[in-house]
């Protein structure tokens, strides 16, 4: 199956600092999901990203399918920021989705 | 408002004894699905159901059972023979066929069990 790597696995910011998540996954994808969950284990879906990039506010994601990597950036991170973040990806779509998951980048964000 | 509602949030096992967890969608979603995490890890298939009176054995099936006998509802049984349940579990649902945004899947709050 499709292997799923994230960096770093944990990080400490302070509030305002901006920052970038990776996520490395071994085989071409159609489907690339981000999502924060929040310190109560609520999973909350961000990005919808397989391929280019979007813009949500604070965040934005770029998906770079032929290199196999997408990246998460968080500018001036708030507190509420604060949880783990999630990629997951899947080989095939028009059927129920099967996403594989990462491990997950884990943030806190400092006053 | 619409969303998927789990229930309960928090159960107590004792050895020997089969659980439901509850889950039910009012998304009008085609698909559900039931997946296991444990703490520090990421999320893992157990079960998905693309449609009623059928389902699919996901990566960690074993101990676990299913039923969709509604569109809108999706039981999970965590059953004497799973070995180790003690997890957060998380129920969700997508559309099927793609599209602008794809099969994005929406969570529900999760079910912390716990053996004693």
């Amino acid at each position: 199956g499709i292997q799923v790597e994230q960096s770093p696995p944990d990080l400490i910011l302070q509030e305002g600092a901006n920052s970038t998540l990776r996520c490395n996954f071994s085989d071409s994808v159609n489907n690339l999901q981000w999502f924060h969950q929040n310190p109560w284990g609520q999973l909350i879906n961000l990005f919808y990203i397989p391929s280019g990039t979007k813009q949500n506010g604070r965040l934005s994601a770029t998906t770079v399918a032929t290199e196999r990597y997408s990246l998460l950036y968080i500018s001036s991170s708030q507190t509420t920021d604060s949880g783990v973040y999630f990629c997951a990806v899947e080989r095939y779509t028009g059927t129920a989705s099967k996403l594989t998951f990462g491990t997950g980048t884990r943030l806190q964000v400092t006053l | 408002d619409g969303g998927i509602t789990q229930s309960p949030k928090y159960l107590f096992r004792k050895e020997g004894q089969n659980v439901t967890l509850s889950c039910e969608q009012n998304l009008n979603h085609d698909a559900m699905y039931w997946y296991r995490q444990d703490p520090g890890q990421g999320l893992r298939l157990i079960y998905y159901s693309q449609i009623v009176n059928d389902f699919q054995k996901g990566d960690i099936a074993e101990g676990y059972s299913v039923s969709r006998e509604k569109k809108e509802s999706f039981p999970l049984t965590v059953t004497s023979a799973q070995k180790n349940p003690t997890a957060f579990y998380l129920c969700a649902s997508t559309w099927i066929g793609g599209g602008a945004s794809g099969n994005t899947i929406y969570f529900g709050e999760g079910s912390w069990l716990t053996v004693v």
